[in-house]
Parts: C-alpha cells; sequence; structure tokens
C-alpha cells in the first residue's frame, strides 16, 4: 500500500510563532486529508485537499500532487494547537487512509 | 446533526470476554469504517463497508467481525477478547470510497 511519511515527528514552538509540517507519500493520491488529534484522543478534520491550496483561518495545507507531498502551515501558534497532527491518504485501489506516524507538537506559552 | 458517535466511549474486558462496539452516523453516508489507534502510531484498518448489508476485511481483521445491517449503523464485535486488541477504536464514515472521511470521538479498550 501507500507510505505516508510525516516530518517533523515532533516539535515544540512558544506561542505565536509559525510552523510548516510535512507530509510525503510515496504514490499519487485522490484524496488527502489532514488531521488534528487533541490531547483528549479526538481526530478533528482539518483539510481535505487532494491539490492545490486551502486556508481555515490561521491553518493553510498545500498539495503537490505530481511531486507526492502535502504542507500544513500554521501561523501564530496558540497554546490549543498542541497534539499530534496526522495526514492520510487512502492507495488508489483502496477505501482506507493509510496514516502517517505524525507530528507531535506542543505549543508553550 | 451529531455526525458520527460511538458507544461506549470506555470499557475494561477480561480475556475472553466479548463485547460489541457500536457506530452511528447520520449524514446518509454510504461508506463505513473500523480502525484501531496503538500508542505512537497511526490508524490501521480493521473492516469497512460499502453499503447496507455489506463487510468487506482491512488491514487487521483478525478477531473482530462486523456487521451493518442498517445503513447508519456499524458493529464492531470481539467473540473473545485478548490483551493484544487493548486499543483506541474510531469509527468513521464517507459519502463515497475517496471522499472524505469523518471520524468519532473512539472508543478506548483494555483488556485484562
Amino acid at each position: 500500500g501507500i507510505q505516508v511519511e510525516q516530518s517533523p515527528p515532533d516539535l515544540i514552538l512558544q506561542e505565536g510563532a509559525n510552523s510548516t509540517l510535512r507530509c510525503n507519500f510515496s504514490d499519487s493520491v485522490n484524496n488527502l486529508q489532514w488531521f488534528h488529534q487533541n490531547p483528549w484522543g479526538q481526530l478533528i478534520n482539518l483539510f481535505y485537499i487532494p491539490s492545490g491550496t486551502k486556508q481555515n483561518g490561521r491553518l493553510s495545507a498545500t498539495t503537490v500532487a505530481t511531486e507526492r507531498y502535502s504542507l500544513l502551515y500554521i501561523s501564530s501558534s496558540q497554546t490549543t494547537d498542541s497534539g499530534v497532527y496526522f495526514c492520510a491518504a487512502p492507495a488508489n485501489s483502496g477505501y482506507a487512509l493509510n496514516f502517517g506516524k505524525g507530528t507531535s507538537l506542543l505549543v508553550t506559552p | 446533526n451529531a455526525g458520527v458517535t460511538q458507544t461506549p466511549k470506555f470499557r475494561v474486558l477480561k480475556t475472553g470476554q466479548s463485547m460489541t462496539l457500536l457506530c452511528a452516523q447520520d449524514m446518509n453516508h454510504e461508506y463505513m469504517y473500523w480502525y484501531r489507534q496503538d500508542p505512537g502510531m497511526g490508524l490501521r484498518l480493521i473492516h469497512y463497508s460499502v453499503g447496507e448489508g455489506t463487510t468487506a476485511k482491512g488491514e487487521v481483521p483478525d478477531g473482530y467481525n462486523v456487521s451493518r445491517l442498517k445503513k447508519q449503523n456499524f458493529l464492531l464485535g470481539l467473540e473473545s477478547a485478548a490483551p493484544s486488541q487493548t486499543s483506541v477504536y474510531f469509527c468513521a464514515s464517507s459519502l463515497g470510497g475517496k471522499a472524505e472521511q469523518f471520524f468519532g470521538p473512539g472508543t478506548r479498550l483494555t483488556v485484562l
């Protein structure tokens, strides 16, 4: 199946800083999702972004499908942004989302 | 509009006991999924369904059974629980096979 790799694995930011999280995938995709898993374990949908750029408040995402990567930008980070960020994509032949191992983000006051 | 809901939220079982996890969605989605998440890892697919009355195996199906008798419900059963099934279980649904998936809040299961 498709391999999804995320970097960096861990990130510590001071409140107000910006960051970029990266997701590389091993094959072409027609669906890519970014999730935030908060400290209570809930998986929050951030973006459904097979290609192009989307923005939602302080967060934005870009997927370059031809080069097999996606980026998640967090601007002016807040302590509530802490948690684990996952990207996930299905294999073209299947339905399951293949998840990366996540980027664990800690935003300190 | 509750989205995807799961019951129970927490459960502790003894080895060999059985239980059923219930997932319900009110978005009229055709596709439903059961994933498990283990510490430090992303989610892995257990079983999925592409419509009422259909089910199929995912990446890690052993030890689990599922049923989709109604479009809005997807049940995950453990017939004889094992400690290796200690995990957090997430249900998800989507309009189609490549569409955005929406997740429930999860069920934390411990098997002693």
